[in-house]
């Protein structure tokens, strides 16, 4: 059962554009994570967020937690070929990080 | 070792059949986890260890599924009577504690016939 809602679940762009994907769930999280997937490879953690309501700056990256702590969104500043991946956000209740069901990220050069 | 080591990275077999998938986490972290990961999906929750004890199994989807942590470092997940739908990335992570950030292998691919 995945919890988390991830909107778009694809996405293709041009070199330089900006984007937003969004983690959505009626569910409450004492803290949010977001990772990035590439091919072949395991989740590598982008950032933690913990309070309700904050913003954190990752260089073009900007990712929120909603004031309920139920969603988060990621924003990708001037997008470039490197941010190219599956972007997964993932929720901790209780014992377990439920994962949301996924962004996959193509940008194009 | 530098990270968490998973094996055998591909591992194909014949409906039915038993398979044995380790996880080598990061030496010193207390927490280990399993998923399991479609394509293009994100990964799905099957247990967690905290040490040595199974904390939450919740997400075994069934008695097929067995998974042991006996030294509280290597474990094992255990696939008994593998039928083609189990056939999936399985990861593993580890962690220092609950809520940390989970470091991942790059998983066993298994794929049943």
């Amino acid at each position: 059962t995945q919890l988390l809602e991830q909107s778009p679940q694809f996405l293709s762009i041009q070199e330089g554009e900006n984007l937003t994907v969004y983690c959505n769930s009626s569910s409450v999280f004492s803290s949010l994570q977001w990772y990035r997937q590439e091919p072949g490879e395991g989740p590598v953690l982008l950032v933690t967020v913990v309070t309700g309501g904050e913003v954190k700056k990752l260089k073009r990256l900007t990712f929120q937690f909603g004031d309920a702590r139920k969603d988060s969104s990621l924003h990708i500043t001037a997008a470039q070929p490197g941010d190219t991946g599956l972007y997964l956000c993932a929720g901790l209740t209780g014992n377990q990080f439920y994962f949301g069901t996924g962004t996959s990220l193509t940008v194009i050069p | 070792g530098a990270g968490v080591s998973q094996t055998p990275s591909n591992k194909v077999t014949e409906k039915g059949k038993y398979v044995e998938l380790r996880c080598d986490p990061i030496s010193g972290h207390t927490a280990l986890y399993w998923y399991r990961q479609s394509l293009g999906q994100g990964p799905e929750f099957l247990i967690y260890f905290q040490g040595t004890g199974a904390a939450d199994d919740s997400g075994l989807p069934n008695d097929r599924f067995f998974a042991v942590r006996p030294e509280g470092s290597v474990s094992t997940l255990k696939i008994q009577r593998t039928e083609r739908g189990d056939s999936a990335v399985y990861l593993c992570a580890s962690s220092t504690g609950l809520g940390g950030e989970l470091f991942f292998g790059e998983g066993s691919r298994l794929t049943v016939l």
